[in-house]
């Protein structure tokens, strides 16, 4: 069965470091998102991307977070300056269509800020 | 975004009860409402959804009821599993249709 794939699975960073974590959505979907959840808390939309352009973002998504897809496989979130507050798991998705279809989650990047 | 609110917390049943979970949103435009499991160290996971032309969504031990015009929505499980322990989330699409806003989870706990 086809799934989201991402990378790393576990990453520690110092604070003020960049970071990238790596995703791999399903090869025919065409709507790619982030998510991140905090130990414990909710699942917190950070931003979608749609026809090489973001579509959609939530006030967590400022000046310091950045995504692109820099071939035809890859979707990447990078975080310029990480924050203590960063710390968290953080999710990629895609779907097939963008309004109400399944969104499949990939398995998780941990990022721990130091 | 979207306010999604949903009740209990945490959710304790004995192996073959049942167990129910609900949720109120407060965007009247949305129009679907999917429920999600996440298991440990997982991401989560589909397990129904269903579309505001329907009132009643059943998959085997799974439903899904909404009521549109009092803006909330519900999920049962019946005859409960310890597999069923997990963390369930409601969501609901946002204005713009592109993202899904999340519940803050249930956390579900089958005991045999």
């Amino acid at each position: 069965e086809p799934e989201v794939t991402q990378t790393p699975s576990h990453q520690v960073t110092q604070m003020g470091q960049e970071v990238i974590l790596r995703c791999v959505p399903i090869s025919n979907h065409l709507y790619f998102y982030w998510y991140r959840q905090i130990l414990g808390q909710k699942v917190e939309f950070l931003v979608s991307f749609y026809n090489n352009e973001i579509s959609e973002k939530s006030e967590i998504f400022d000046d310091q977070f950045s995504v692109e897809r820099p071939d035809g496989s890859n979707f990447t979130l990078k975080i310029r300056s990480t924050k203590l507050e960063d710390s968290a798991m953080y999710f990629c998705a895609s779907r097939e269509q963008g309004v109400t279809g399944e969104l499949f989650f990939g398995e998780g990047s941990r990022l721990t800020v130091l | 975004g979207e306010n999604v609110e949903q009740h209990p917390s945490t959710l304790s049943v004995q192996e073959g009860d049942s167990a129910v979970i609900k949720c109120t949103y407060s965007d009247s435009a949305s129009n679907y409402f999917p429920w999600y499991k996440q298991e440990l160290g997982k991401g989560p996971q589909l397990i129904i959804d269903i579309r505001s032309n329907v009132g009643e969504k059943k998959d085997q031990r799974i439903a899904v009821t909404l009521n549109k015009t009092a803006k909330h929505f519900s999920l049962h499980i019946t005859e409960t599993q310890p597999e069923d322990s997990a963390v369930y989330f409601c969501a609901v699409n946002s204005n713009s249709g592109y993202a899904l806003n999340f519940g803050k989870g249930t956390s579900l706990l089958v005991t045999p």
